[in-house]
């Protein structure tokens, strides 16, 4: 079974500053893509970046970029020079490859992001 | 345009009531997707639409009843749900399963 785990419930960030939200998973597939998701107090989700299971590169989207290290299951996303309308809760997700298994998007716990003026 | 619009924004509905919720996209995805998400917690899957038909029903209650009329279109009907079902209720769409999920604004469902 799939598995998505995001052990930071909350974290603060100065103004400016980057920050690294951690996220690890777990499956036995070996095609697989995992996202990045924001999810501000309004409620809607908004994507924010995409690593593919066999992509070579780190992801990167303006401000943010992924750690992937697939050795360690590990797909940490970066945000550089944090906005105070970074404040969300943030997100991760995998879904897998094989069949009907690429439908179930499954999402972690999620990341509170507060950032401070 | 790439926006998934979503009605209404906020329900509230009695015990007894019928109700539907409605998610559009032009897209052009052919997945469609209904997630429910309780308040701290991440969205779970509830329905997936492929090419308009039916492909997952995550063992949801059939006081959930979804509906996909057109490639456009997905409904969410309601009818005798109960006040633990009140949630944020999210739609979205995809190219295809590998896609990323465009997400709609949702819908905050109270039942009384």
């Amino acid at each position: 079974a799939q598995k998505i785990t995001q052990t930071q419930p909350g974290m603060f960030v100065q103004e400016k500053e980057a920050v690294t939200l951690d996220c690890t998973y777990d499956t036995s597939d070996p095609s697989y893509g995992l996202f990045w998701y924001k999810q501000p107090s309004s409620g809607e989700m908004i994507f924010l970046i995409y690593q593919g299971s066999y992509d070579q590169q780190n992801a990167t989207e303006g401000r943010y970029s992924l750690n992937f290290q697939k050795a360690r299951k590990s797909a940490n996303l970066v945000i550089s020079a944090s906005q105070l309308g970074d404040s969300a809760m943030y997100f991760c997700a995998m879904r897998e490859g094989l069949g009907t298994g690429g439908f179930k998007t499954i999402f972690g716990a999620g990341t509170r992001l507060f950032v401070k003026a | 345009d790439t926006e998934v619009t979503q009605t209404p924004k906020h329900l509230v509905m009695g015990m007894t009531n019928k109700k539907s919720l409605k998610c559009e996209q032009h897209m052009g995805h052919r997945a469609m997707y209904w997630y429910k998400q309780k308040a701290k917690k991440p969205p779970e899957l509830m329905f997936v639409y492929s090419y308009e038909k039916l492909s997952i029903n995550e063992s949801v209650p059939s006081r959930f009843s979804p509906e996909c009329p057109n490639s456009s279109l997905l409904n969410l009907h309601l009818h005798a749900l109960q006040p633990e079902d009140s949630a944020l209720y999210l739609c979205a769409s995809s190219r295809d399963r590998m896609d990323r999920r465009f997400f709609g604004p949702g819908t905050r469902l109270t039942v009384l």
